[in-house]
């Protein structure tokens, strides 16, 4: 059964500055990948996309890669904001999500 | 930008009733999802629906659950002999393409479900 890790549960950081946010999946065989946002009290907004057969993503100052081999996937955000501040969940094939990362971005 | 919508925002019910709660989805999409997130753990897969069947669905969605797409613009799902552990926010998405495709799901805002 896949399971989806994230790492870390929380993070915070000063605005500015670049970050990375971490998932890992148990089994290799995904069709894809997505990085969901969760607002407070708010559905998820789909971030990325990425299919078994891309290697990464990028939309703006997010980059999101996808490493089969390693059951890992990792999302890098440049030059944070304050609006950044969010849970980011990752999620494999529209149906098993991590528990998310929750990011802080202090002012 | 179109977007998915839920109703209602918030649902009180008591534990043993019926329940249904209702999405529309995007107009163009043609796959639609539901997915549960109890209070402070993850989301969960209930069910995708497609062409007016049900395409996948998760353990957690049994008999006590159906889903409908009563008209051209509303999808719903249905909790019968609601129980305690029932209560959750629970979400429904779309998509033009399904789980294998390049095309992102779209959310809606959710319904808190509360059973007493």
């Amino acid at each position: 059964k896949q399971e989806v890790t994230q790492i870390p549960a929380a993070l915070s950081v000063p605005e500015g500055e670049n970050l990375v946010l971490n998932c890992s999946f148990t089994d290799s065989a995904i069709y894809n990948l997505q990085w969901f946002r969760q607002d407070p009290g708010k559905g998820l907004t789909s971030l990325l996309l990425i299919q078994s057969s891309q290697r990464e993503q990028t939309s703006g100052r997010l980059n999101a890669s996808l490493d089969k081999s390693s059951g890992r996937s990792t999302l890098y955000i440049a030059a944070s904001q304050p609006g950044d501040s969010a849970t980011y969940l990752c999620a494999l094939r529209q149906s098993t999500f991590g528990d998310g990362t929750t990011l802080t971005v202090k002012p | 930008e179109p977007e998915v919508t839920q109703t209602p925002s918030h649902q009180v019910t008591q534990m043993g009733q019926e329940v249904i709660l209702r999405c529309v989805p995007i107009s163009n999409h043609l796959y639609f999802y539901w997915y549960r997130q109890i209070l402070g753990q993850k989301v969960e897969f209930l069910v995708s629906f497609y062409n007016n069947e049900i395409s996948e669905k998760s353990e957690i969605f049994d008999d006590q659950f159906s889903v409908e797409r009563p008209d051209g613009s509303n999808f719903t799902l249905k909790i019968r002999s609601t129980k305690l552990e029932d209560s959750a926010m629970y979400f429904c998405a779309s998509s033009d393409e399904y789980h294998y495709s390049n095309q992102p799901q779209h959310f809606g805002d959710g319904t808190r479900l509360s059973i007493l």
